[in-house]
């Protein structure tokens, strides 16, 4: 199974500061990779999908980068709607699909 | 506008069983691969298990199988999992989620499922 290893697991940032979440899979996943935003009390939303495409009503503060094993999720311009908890998970490989263990992100 | 609703969720004893439905609408049902991943009371999410369009490719993660069947009736644009010999390690909000091509594009706001005696 690939593993995903996100950083960090937690983040405190201000508003309008430039944010990047990492994330690390065990093995090559050729930019087979997802981004989800889950805000409190909610479900997954899709952010990024194939490392770098945005998904549909996605702001264009995000963005995604990455290949081979190192993937970034980058929040542009930090809002208050931003505060949420991001995951990662590739689809290179599966079954299983796997997921990153999460970032918190907080406002400072 | 594409909804999913979970339902069937709720407080089951160890061993005992329990069948979670997803109701969706606002899309062909019968055209998607369909998912469930479940999320333990302040954890991440776990893949738990996939179904094909047609029900032809079915696959589950390690930790539920054997235990764990899902299903679809496209007739009822309905997505089931029945779930057995339940462990306290199950318990977890439940989602079911629409698949494209490896990413999870449309996900239901999920049914909570209580394992304990």
């Amino acid at each position: 199974d690939i593993q995903m290893t996100q950083s960090p697991a937690s983040l405190s940032a201000s508003l309008g500061e430039t944010v990047t979440i990492e994330c690390r899979a065990s093995e090559d996943i050729y930019s087979n990779l997802a981004w989800y935003q889950q805000k409190p009390g909610n479900s997954p939303q899709l952010l990024i999908y194939d490392a770098n495409s945005l998904a549909d009503g996605v702001p264009s503060r995000f963005s995604g980068s990455g290949s081979g094993t190192q993937y970034s999720l980058k929040i542009n311009s930090l809002q208050s709607e931003d505060v949420a908890s991001y995951f990662c998970q590739q689809y290179n490989n599966y079954p299983p699909y796997t997921f990153g263990a999460g970032t918190k992100l907080e406002l400072k | 506008e594409v909804q999913l609703v979970e339902s069937g969720g709720g407080l089951v004893q160890p061993g005992r069983s329990l069948k979670l439905s997803c109701l969706a609408s606002g899309f062909t049902f019968s055209n998607y691969g369909m998912n469930w991943i479940r999320q333990a009371p302040g954890k991440g999410l776990e893949w738990v298990a996939s179904i094909s369009s047609s029900s032809s490719y079915i696959y589950y993660a390690d930790t539920v199988k054997g235990r764990f069947t899902i299903s679809r009736d496209n007739a009822k644009n309905t997505l089931y999992l029945q779930m057995t010999s339940l462990r306290s390690e199950d318990t977890a909000l439940y989602y079911c989620a629409r698949h494209r091509l490896g990413w999870f594009a449309y996900w239901g706001q999920g049914t909570l499922v209580t394992v304990s005696s």
